[in-house]
């Protein structure tokens, strides 16, 4: 049974600063994984998503890395922004039917 | 068009009740997943379909949830005699098959109903 768990549960930073959200996985056949957005009482919203042949995505200030074998993937994000406030959702697709969610990371960016 | 849709947003209703809730997804998306998330969680799978013809059920939809795609458009899930574990946020996504591979890429989500049950 695939499971996916994210570190740290809560991550607290100071406006600018370069962070990083972390991704784990336990078994390494999956077809993508994709990293979403959620503000409170919303839904999701899609931010990057990575085909099991890639190794990384980037849009603006974000970059997602992927590395099938070791079961992990990062969501780097440059400059954060207080707009950047949110819980942070990594999934992956065992097949190219459902996804699999860990519990998130719930980022604060303070001014 | 503007994305996934879902009607209610917030349902309110008494144990025991039925409560149906609709989804409309992305016009050319014939895949449609519909998910539950509870407080502090992230979503879990329920079930989803390709086009009208529903291909997968989640042990989490007990007999008294069910989901039906009428011609492949909206869809609708309704769950029978509401309990208070039904208290949750429902949300529905939506995707295409694309690109060279084939595969069921990016899944697009609605805003979702959440439900609470007295």
């Amino acid at each position: 049974k695939q499971e996916v768990t994210q570190i740290p549960a809560a991550l607290s930073v100071p406006e600018g600063e370069n962070l990083v959200l972390n991704c784990s996985f336990t078994d390494s056949a999956i077809y993508n994984l994709q990293w979403f957005r959620q503000d409170p009482g919303k839904g999701l919203t899609s931010l990057l998503l990575i085909q099991s042949s890639q190794r990384e995505q980037t849009s603006g200030r974000l970059n997602a890395s992927l590395d099938k074998s070791s079961g992990r993937s990062t969501l780097y994000i440059a400059a954060s922004q207080p707009g950047d406030s949110a819980t942070y959702l990594c999934a992956v697709s065992p097949g190219s039917e459902k996804l699999v969610f860990g519990k998130g990371t719930k980022l604060t960016v303070n001014p | 068009d503007t994305g996934v849709s879902q009607d209610p947003r917030h349902k309110i209703t008494k144990r025991g009740q039925n409560v149906t809730f609709r989804c409309d997804p992305i016009s050319e998306h014939n895949r449609l997943y519909w998910y539950r998330q509870t407080l502090g969680q992230g979503p879990e799978f329920l079930t989803y379909f390709q086009n009208e013809a529903q291909l997968e059920k989640s042990r989490l939809l007990s007999d008294r949830f069910s989901a039906e795609r009428p011609k492949g458009s909206f869809s609708t899930l309704e769950i029978q005699r509401t309990e208070q574990g039904d208290s949750a946020m429902y949300l529905c996504a939506s995707s295409k098959r694309g690109g060279t591979s084939g595969l069921y890429n990016e899944q697009f989500f609605g805003p979702g109903t959440r439900l609470t049950v007295l």
